[in-house]
């Protein structure tokens, strides 16, 4: 099946420093990448989808300067988030979505793990 | 708007016994409908889905039918097993009637299940 891996899988940061979180599709080409953020034992915020080559669309109430997502190639995006703060941490998660049949769904990577301190 | 609605957990169960997850929609056309499953400190799965009325889906020993009458996809698993504890998310896609599928995923709030030996 398609394989999507994100990178790290945990990171701890210091307030005010970036990170940045990477998604990568491994045996398709992700012409759609969405990045959600899980709160402990909430559902999934859908907060950015991205196509391959153009700027992402941020869902309502989503900071695009704060949550810089690039998705310059079919296999990889980034979610940089910048200057951080203790109430951005959180679970990350992507998605890829492909044009191929087998690949029309979206599949999630395992999620990142972002603590500010 | 589309929204999901999935009953509160969390659902503890012991080994074998018969378990149902309900899950309500509202939305507009004719969406797909998923149950995503997120084992502890990993991403989320697809277990199931369903993309037109009175499909059932399968896997894994869990079944759903999409029930358009009662705008429902309630999960069911006829023994469960204490490798099934989880977090089960109900989702939906919309796709409208012509066939348009838009990309995003409406999640409900997840159930938690706890199955004991």
């Amino acid at each position: 099946g398609a394989v999507v891996s994100q990178h790290p899988s945990r990171v701890i940061c210091k307030s005010g420093t970036s990170v940045k979180i990477e998604c990568r599709s491994l045996d398709f080409q992700a012409t759609t990448m969405f990045w959600y953020r899980q709160f402990p034992k909430q559902s999934l915020m859908l907060m950015a989808t991205s196509n391959e080559g153009s700027k992402a669309t941020y869902e309502q109430g989503v900071e695009k300067d704060k949550f810089l997502i690039n998705h310059a190639s079919l296999t990889l995006s980034t979610l940089t988030v910048t200057s951080a703060h203790p109430e951005d941490s959180s679970f990350y998660i992507c998605s890829a979505r492909g044009l191929a049949q087998l690949t029309h769904e979206q599949y999630f990577g395992p999620g990142t793990r972002l603590t500010v301190t | 708007g589309n929204s999901v609605t999935q009953m509160e957990g969390p659902v503890t169960l012991s080994e074998e016994a018969f378990l149902t997850i309900n899950c309500t929609y509202t939305a507009t056309g004719y969406p797909s409908l998923f149950w995503y499953v997120q084992y502890p400190g990993e991403g989320l799965q697809l277990l199931l889905k369903a993309t037109k009325a009175d499909d059932k889906g399968s896997n894994k020993g869990f079944e759903a039918t999409y029930r358009k009458e009662t705008t429902s996809f309630h999960l069911e698993k006829g023994s469960v097993q204490v490798s099934d504890s989880a977090v089960y998310f109900c989702a939906l896609r919309r796709v409208d009637a012509g066939g348009t599928s838009y990309g995003k995923l409406t999640f409900g709030q997840g159930t938690i299940l706890t199955v004991h030996p």
